[in-house]
């Protein structure tokens, strides 16, 4: 099975800063990736599938990079609404797989 | 407007049974993987189940194999999870998801709100 690590697994950050959240697989997964946003009470929000591709209505400050084993979410410029918890995916085969998540909070 | 319904859930005796339905409205149900997510309580998103738009295709986590079991009728345009054998680690809040794909899954874009399973005596 291939298991999704993400880090770090809490940030403090500040709104306007930029940050990046990494996941890392433990086998190659090609650009079979997804980024999901949470917050306290809610069901998750697709952000990015295909590793890059940022889902339709998602704020361009939103960016995904990676492919293989190593990928990255990066918010550009973090705004108030975007402190939540954001959670990787793979789908490259059964058992698909999340990440443990990443919670980003206020500075 | 895409949306998913959740209904079932609540409380589980250990060693029993809970049938969880999705009823889907908006999109042609049909066309689309469905997937079930869970999130125990202070934990993270688990994987569960997915299954293909036509049915035929089905995957499970190890941690629910033998145990649940997903299907879909696409007549009624619904998404089920028959859980027996339940365990008190099945206690979570249950998500029903639309797949963007048909047949392997890609990612989920349309969730529903989650309805909560406890298991206990």
């Amino acid at each position: 099975d291939i298991q999704m690590t993400q880090s770090p697994s809490s940030l403090s950050a500040s709104v306007g800063d930029r940050v990046t959240i990494t996941c890392r697989a433990s086998q190659n997964i090609n650009s079979y990736l997804n980024w999901y946003q949470q917050k306290p009470g809610k069901a998750p929000k697709f952000l990015i599938y295909a590793a890059s591709t940022l889902q339709s209505g998602v704020p361009s400050r939103f960016s995904g990079g990676g492919s293989g084993t190593d990928f990255t979410l990066t918010i550009s410029s973090l705004q108030p609404e975007d402190f939540a918890t954001y959670y990787c995916q793979h789908t490259h085969s059964s058992p698909y797989t999340f990440g443990q998540g990443t919670k980003l909070d206020i500075k | 407007e895409v949306q998913l319904l959740q209904s079932g859930g609540g409380l589980g005796q250990p060693g029993g049974s809970l049938r969880l339905s999705c009823e889907a409205s908006g999109f042609t149900f049909s066309t689309y993987a469905m997937t079930w997510v869970r999130q125990a309580p202070g934990k993270g998103l688990e994987w569960v189940s997915t299954i293909s738009g036509t049915g035929s295709s089905t995957y499970y986590a190890d941690s629910v194999k033998g145990r649940f079991t997903i299907s879909r009728d696409n007549s009624k345009n619904t998404l089920y999870l028959q859980m027996n054998s339940l365990r008190a680690e099945d206690t979570a809040v249950y998500y029903c998801a639309k797949d963007t794909a048909g047949i392997f899954p890609l990612g989920m874009d349309v969730w529903g709100n989650g309805t909560t399973v406890t298991v206990s005596s």
